[in-house]
């Protein structure tokens, strides 16, 4: 079973800065299948990035992904009040596909 | 549009059973694969199983195997979770969603229902 680490547990930022959260895989995620989620509270999870870079739609461009092998990075370049949420990423090479524990990105 | 409803949740006791239910709207259902997904209160997401659009291949992860069946009924457009021998640890919202890919799966998940709350308490 590949785990996924996210880091940090907790990310605190103000509008209008950069966010960078890190997922790393226990190994190799290959053809980059890596997805991004977010969840707001009491919502369910919703698409943010496919194969590790890949917007969904709709998703907004200060979204963005990157990363492949086992070290990937959610980057937010400029943050709305909408985007403070727990995130998640999660690999889906292997059996069973699993998530990351999580990055809660709050208001400073 | 997409939509995916849950329904089904509720209190039960341990070692009790219960069958979700996701009615699904928007797409193609015999087309793609789904999944249900669950959240214990206040933890992070865990994928419990999954069903190719015929209904013909089924997934789960280790420790629902035994417990835990996932169909479909493609003809109405429904997704099921039927839950045996419950467990406290199965306490969670469960999520259905809906695969992305027509014809085969990745398990990942472009759209979710909202959830339904399962509880098993004495």
């Amino acid at each position: 079973e590949i785990v996924l680490t996210q880091s940090p547990g907790t990310l605190s930022l103000s509008p209008g800065e950069r966010a960078t959260l890190s997922c790393r895989a226990s190994q190799s995620v290959s053809s980059s299948y890596l997805a991004w989620y977010q969840q707001r509270p009491g919502q369910a999870p919703r698409l943010l990035i496919y194969g590790a870079s890949n917007r969904a739609t709709g998703i907004p461009d200060r979204f963005s992904g990157s990363g492949s092998g086992t070290d990937f990075t959610l980057t937010i370049s400029r943050l709305e009040p909408e985007d403070f949420a727990v995130y998640y990423c999660q690999q889906y090479v292997d059996s069973p596909r699993t998530f990351g524990q999580g990055t809660k990105l709050e208001i400073k | 549009e997409v939509q995916l409803v849950e329904s089904g949740g509720g209190l039960v006791q341990p070692g009790g059973s219960l069958r979700l239910s996701c009615a699904a709207s928007g797409f193609t259902f015999n087309s793609y694969a789904m999944s249900w997904v669950r959240q214990a209160p206040g933890k992070g997401l865990e994928w419990v199983s999954a069903i190719s659009g015929s209904g013909s291949n089924t997934y789960y992860v280790d420790s629902v195997k035994g417990r835990f069946t996932v169909s479909r009924d493609n003809s109405k457009n429904t997704l099921y979770l039927q839950m045996n021998s419950l467990r406290a640890e199965d306490t969670a919202v469960y999520y259905c969603a809906k695969d992305p890919r027509s014809s085969g799966y990745y398990f990942y998940f472009d759209y979710w229902g909202q959830g339904t709350l399962v509880t098993v308490s004495p």
